[in-house]
């Protein structure tokens, strides 16, 4: 299985500021053919379900506040929030698409 | 819009077989991915496994010889079947659409399943 790997765990950033968070794979999910990385950011509040936020390591879906960014590719990404607001308070997940089965971080939390 | 709802029992005694059904609206089952994930309380995401429209399945190891997706497409609807449940597999389990089975795009609210006698 390929394990992804989050960091930090939990982070506190003060409004209008940057939070940044972090993914690892244990191998590459670039697909040579493409030239994609298959990860994909979620968000999830308390009691919903996650939200897509940004798919194919950078790609933003559609309705998603252009504060938020995905970057990286291979095995090293991040999700930036550019200047956090207070609904942004939630736990991101990042995820593998690129093999079964598919695995998720282990969620970093973003407090204020 | 797209909405996926789960339903089934809320409890499930140890040993016996969770059942689960995720109802589409606003998109047809066909053509797509449908995966089952789940959230133990307080933790992080594990995928179950998918069906695509077909009928072709795709399951987690760590569970495969327990889990059992199936599709009916004129009810628009997929289902989940987990056997010998135990205290482990309490969770809240959610369906969510794989878009051409990359992504997952729309998820159902998701349903809690508590194992216990």
């Amino acid at each position: 299985d390929i394990v992804m790997t989050q960091s930090p765990d939990s982070l506190a950033v003060s409004l209008g500021e940057r939070a940044t968070i972090n993914c690892k794979s244990s191998q590459s999910l670039l697909y040579s053919s493409n030239h994609k990385s298959y990860l994909a950011w979620y968000q999830q509040k308390p009691g919903q379900p996650p939200k897509l936020l940004i798919y194919w390591a950078s790609t933003r879906e559609s309705g998603v506040p252009d504060r938020f960014s995905g970057s990286g590719s291979g095995t090293d990404f991040t999700l930036t929030i550019s200047s956090l607001q207070a609904e942004d308070v939630a736990v991101y997940y990042c995820q593998q698409y690129y093999t079964t089965p598919r695995t998720f971080g282990q969620g970093t939390t973003v407090e204020i | 819009q797209v909405q996926l709802q789960e339903s089934g029992p809320g409890l499930v005694k140890p040993s016996e077989t969770l059942s689960l059904t995720c109802t589409a609206s606003g998109v047809l089952i066909s053509n797509y991915y449908w995966s089952w994930i789940r959230q133990p309380p307080g933790k992080g995401l594990e995928w179950i496994g998918y069906i695509y429209y077909s009928g072709n399945t795709n399951y987690n190891p760590s569970l495969k010889s327990r889990v059992t997706i199936s599709v009916d497409t004129s009810k628009n609807q997929v289902s989940l079947k987990l056997n010998s449940v135990t205290a482990a597999d309490t969770a809240v389990y959610y369906c969510a659409r794989e878009y051409s089975g990359f992504h997952f795009d729309y998820w159902g609210q998701g349903t809690l399943v508590t194992v216990s006698s």
